[in-house]
């Protein structure tokens, strides 16, 4: 079954820092998601990204958050200047056209910033 | 705004013992989907069920059945006979069912621990 795959499995990075986080979503979806899961806490939405252009996005996902399709099969998340806050479960997640399709989600990539 | 609320935070059982894990909802929006995901301690998220505002038939699959009732905004999850592989965290989500932006992003409720105990 197809499945949507992220890397790294987990992340090491010094504050400040900008980190790039990869996903590969399953081949013939059309929507894309970020979402984030501090430890111990809820899943939260950061960003769908549809059409190639970011179709809604969260309070959360400022000025130092991006995200890009910078290829037919690659969805990207980068931090641009990581701070002790973004440590967190990210994960991602692609669903197919049509109402109420399920979203599947990566098996997620843990950042921690020292 | 949506808004998915799961009041109880852990639950433990003993195997074979059946458990209900509750969710309710808050939305303006008159269709919807809401959803199921287990979280198994290695951390991914697995899509369980979908199930569509306009449908308030239960469903049963395997040990699995979920309760939708619309009346009172809930969407309750129901483990038969449980076993030990079934300890997880388990989130009921919400999106919208027509999204002009092309969102359909999920609301997640804060998740319900079931601990199976041998």
């Amino acid at each position: 079954e197809p499945e949507v795959t992220q890397t790294p499995s987990h992340q090491v990075t010094q504050m400040g820092q900008e980190v790039i986080l990869r996903c590969v979503p399953i081949s013939n979806h059309l929507y894309f998601y970020w979402y984030r899961q501090i430890l111990g806490q809820k899943v939260e939405f950061l960003v769908s990204f549809y059409n190639n252009e970011i179709s809604e996005k969260s309070e959360i996902f400022d000025d130092q958050f991006s995200v890009e399709r910078p290829d037919g099969s690659n969805f990207t998340l980068k931090i641009r200047s990581t701070k002790l806050e973004d440590s967190a479960m990210y994960f991602c997640a692609s669903r197919g056209t049509g109402g109420g399709q399920p979203q599947h989600f990566g098996d997620g990539t843990r950042l921690s910033i020292l | 705004a949506q808004k998915v609320t799961q009041a109880q935070t852990e639950i433990s059982v003993v195997e074979k013992e059946d458990v209900t894990l509750d969710c309710v909802y808050e939305t303006r929006d008159t269709t919807y989907y809401l959803f199921w995901y287990k979280q198994p301690p290695s951390g991914e998220l697995v899509f369980l069920i979908r199930r569509n505002s306009f449908d308030e038939q239960n469903e049963i699959s395997g040990r699995y059945s979920w309760n939708f009732q619309k009346s009172t905004s809930s969407f309750n999850f129901t483990i038969t006979a449980s076993q030990v592989v079934d300890s997880a965290v388990y989130f009921c989500a919400l999106s919208e069912a027509y999204s002009g932006a092309g969102s359909y992003q999920l609301t997640f409720g804060k998740g319900t621990k079931l601990s199976v105990i041998p």
